[in-house]
């Protein structure tokens, strides 16, 4: 069982269009994380949300972590083909942290 | 700056062999990670370390050991490999619990047949 859940599972889109992924879970989280990870590299953090209804921005890209927090999603407006690549939440539990299956996302120029 | 680096980057076996995948991170954090990737799956813990002198099974630890050697190497062993291990082994570090940032190594691309 995945403690957390990412949708869509892979998502092909044209340049300049938006689009939404989903982290979901059935377990409160102290705080989730977004990691973008391209082809033959580890997972980079792009953004860490921890107060429940937040809400942050980083360029074209907004995580918002839901009021319970129990779920996060993130929104890019208008779409360039230099966001393809696999796109990871994770949430810290203990000392450990644990990764959703990952969203692979290819915009289409 | 080195970060976290891993050795080997590639490596293929036999089934029943065993190797070492080595682990070592300059940045002077507490906790230590192993993860596996396989497509579809996201990552999944193997094994992690809190802190020097500890670690704890994660999500999917049988068929490996790990040894914390000090605070800045943590090694995953495969003692007899299996085909199902064929996977890419990722090795992370971050400073301490909670929302502090997890960094990744390159990766091990390790075949087994």
């Amino acid at each position: 069982t995945q403690l957390l859940e990412q949708s869509p599972q892979f998502l092909s889109i044209q340049e300049g269009e938006n689009l939404t992924v989903y982290c979901n879970s059935s377990s409160v989280f102290s705080s989730l994380q977004w990691y973008r990870q391209e082809p033959g590299e580890g997972p980079v953090l792009l953004v860490t949300v921890v107060t429940g209804g937040e809400v942050k921005k980083l360029k074209r890209l907004t995580f918002q972590f839901g009021d319970a927090r129990k779920d996060s999603s993130l929104h890019i407006t208008a779409a360039q083909p230099g966001d393809t690549g696999l796109y990871l939440c994770a949430g810290a539990r203990d000392d450990k942290i644990i990764f959703g299956k990952g969203t692979r996302l290819h915009i289409l120029p | 700056n080195a970060g976290v680096t891993q050795t080997p980057k590639f490596q293929v076996l036999k089934t029943g062999q065993s190797m070492t995948l080595q682990c070592a991170q300059d940045m002077n954090h507490n906790s230590m990670y192993w993860y596996r990737q396989d497509p579809g799956m996201g990552l999944r813990l193997i094994y992690y370390s809190a802190s020097e002198g500890t670690t704890d099974k994660g999500e999917v630890p049988n068929g490996y050991n790990v040894s914390r050697l000090n605070k800045r190497e943590f090694s995953l062993r495969l003692e007899s490999a299996a085909p199902s291990q064929t996977s890419v082994y990722f090795c992370a570090s971050r400073r301490g619990q909670g929302k502090a940032e997890a960094f990744f190594g390159q990766g091990t691309r390790l075949t087994v047949v």
